[in-house]
């Protein structure tokens, strides 16, 4: 079985430019996170899904971030007006339940997000 | 505030010794505390979480975690450290009643030298 997969793998963009970023989680996993890994730092949360509610956005650290997640399966994170801080790894996880505090969570290789 | 820290930046432990990554833990009540894995250019793999119970939590690859309410600690160790378990380790912590985020260390690097 597949894991959480992320892609791109790797972006570079230009300041200002909007990107997109893309987690296809575990199937059938009802739980679905994001987290921001900045350079030499641990992961920090950004939101969470909960099939196709987002019932989390608390770590979202501007309005240029938007995340989606339609169909309850992928999960498509936005970022619009790229900045220089916005430079990052980005981590997408999946949990097989909801509303359970103590399940451990199976994370992508992440987006690596590069901008100049 | 931050709620979880490693003290340690890197740890080096020649191989067969044993080993201990540090992680303390500043939340109030039980907190669920977890133990991750990063191989370079791969995602964080799960290797052990407290819950309740025991406080000596056995997971994977031979690791196991010890679970000090009183020192609010949660260290990772290994009775003997191989060349492969060189990475980078996240000690994470999950208030009760704080909703779904785990909120993770800054990590520690090991380095297991043969």
């Amino acid at each position: 079985g597949a894991g959480v997969s992320q892609s791109p793998r790797y972006k570079v963009a230009k300041r200002g430019q909007d990107v997109a970023l893309r987690c296809d989680p575990i199937s059938g996993h009802v739980s679905l996170f994001w987290y921001q890994q900045a350079l030499g730092q641990g992961p920090e949360f950004l939101t969470y899904f909960q099939n196709e509610a987002q019932l989390d956005k608390s770590g979202l650290p501007s309005d240029r971030f938007f995340a989606e997640r339609p169909e309850g399966s992928v999960s498509t994170l936005k970022i619009q007006r790229t900045q220089q801080e916005d430079s990052a790894v980005y981590l997408c996880a999946s949990s097989p339940v909801g509303q359970t505090q103590y399940n451990e969570q199976f994370f992508g290789p992440g987006t690596r997000l590069t901008v100049l | 505030a931050q709620s979880v820290a490693q003290p340690e930046d890197q740890v080096n432990v020649a191989e067969g010794n044993p080993l201990t990554v540090k992680c303390t833990y500043s939340v109030s009540g039980n907190p669920y505390l977890f133990w991750y894995v990063q191989y370079p250019n791969r995602g964080l793999q799960f290797l052990l979480k407290y819950i309740t119970g025991d406080n000596l939590v056995k997971g994977s690859y031979g690791f196991e975690a010890e679970f000090n309410k009183s020192q609010t600690s949660f260290h990772l160790k290994k009775p003997s450290a191989l060349v492969s378990d060189s990475a980078l380790y996240f000690c994470a912590v999950r208030p009760p009643g704080s909703g779904y985020a785990l909120n993770f260390g800054k990590g520690t690097s090991l380095l297991v030298t043969p």
